[in-house]
């Protein structure tokens, strides 16, 4: 079965970056993408970008001013996003995610556990 | 980029009840639209594909319509596992975007 298994919960100073890891089994790695997502304390769902293991193309949200990196490792089978020059309001859960293909239509079906990522001085 | 908005914020309802949850795009996401469930210290969960059909495993109280701007989640009686936030989700234009989520919760 699909399994996204996510790294470990992160405390980070202002300023900082943080890297996390969502290493997928249960099916071929290069052929879905991946997305990262996040959520806020109490908020609701923010798409950040998503990578195609297959190929490396990747698209991020402006939102994120080039603050966001995402990356794969296809030899391990793991995706990673890095996030940069780190600020309060970035304080999340930050899930990985993996599509899913309903009649030629790509959706995100499949979630990691989430990672929680905290700034604070 | 595209906007969703959904209405209500917040649902109060009786199990029983049908739930009408709306999300308007702020220009044509064609139907290239998802809903999804996320329960309290859950992931999101996969409820609705293009606009209006039902992913694998989810019960045929759950349906969807719209396209272009205008979309519907409808929950036709609510069954107490159903009390939840619902977010739309576009994959028209890039970026990617969701809505604000609506709670549906117990009245």
């Amino acid at each position: 079965q699909v399994q996204l298994v996510q790294s470990g919960a992160e405390v980070k100073k202002p300023g900082a970056s943080v890297k996390v890891s969502c290493k997928a089994s249960g099916y071929t790695f290069t052929d879905f993408a991946i997305h990262w997502v996040r959520q806020a304390p109490g908020q609701g769902l923010e798409w950040m970008g998503w990578i195609n293991p297959g190929n490396g193309h990747t698209k991020n949200s402006q939102k994120f001013q080039g603050r966001v990196t995402i990356t794969t490792d296809t030899s391990a089978s793991t995706a990673y996003m890095e996030l940069s020059s780190l600020i309060s309001e970035d304080t999340a859960v930050y899930y990985c995610a993996r599509e899913i293909v309903y009649s030629g239509s790509y959706y995100v079906g499949y979630w990691g556990r989430g990672t929680l990522v905290t700034v604070s001085s | 980029e595209i906007v969703l908005t959904q209405s209500p914020a917040t649902l109060s309802l009786s199990p029983g009840e049908r739930a009408t949850l709306s999300c308007r795009a702020s220009q044509s996401v064609r139907s290239s639209l998802a809903w999804y469930q996320q329960k309290p210290g859950q992931t999101p969960r996969l409820l609705i594909y293009d606009a209006s059909n039902r992913a694998t495993g989810i019960p045929a109280r759950f349906s969807g319509s719209g396209s272009g701007t205008d979309f519907t989640l409808t929950i036709s009686s609510l069954e107490p596992e159903d009390f939840a936030v619902y977010y739309c989700h576009q994959r028209s234009n890039w970026p990617d975007t969701f809505g604000g989520g609506t709670k549906v919760e117990i009245k």
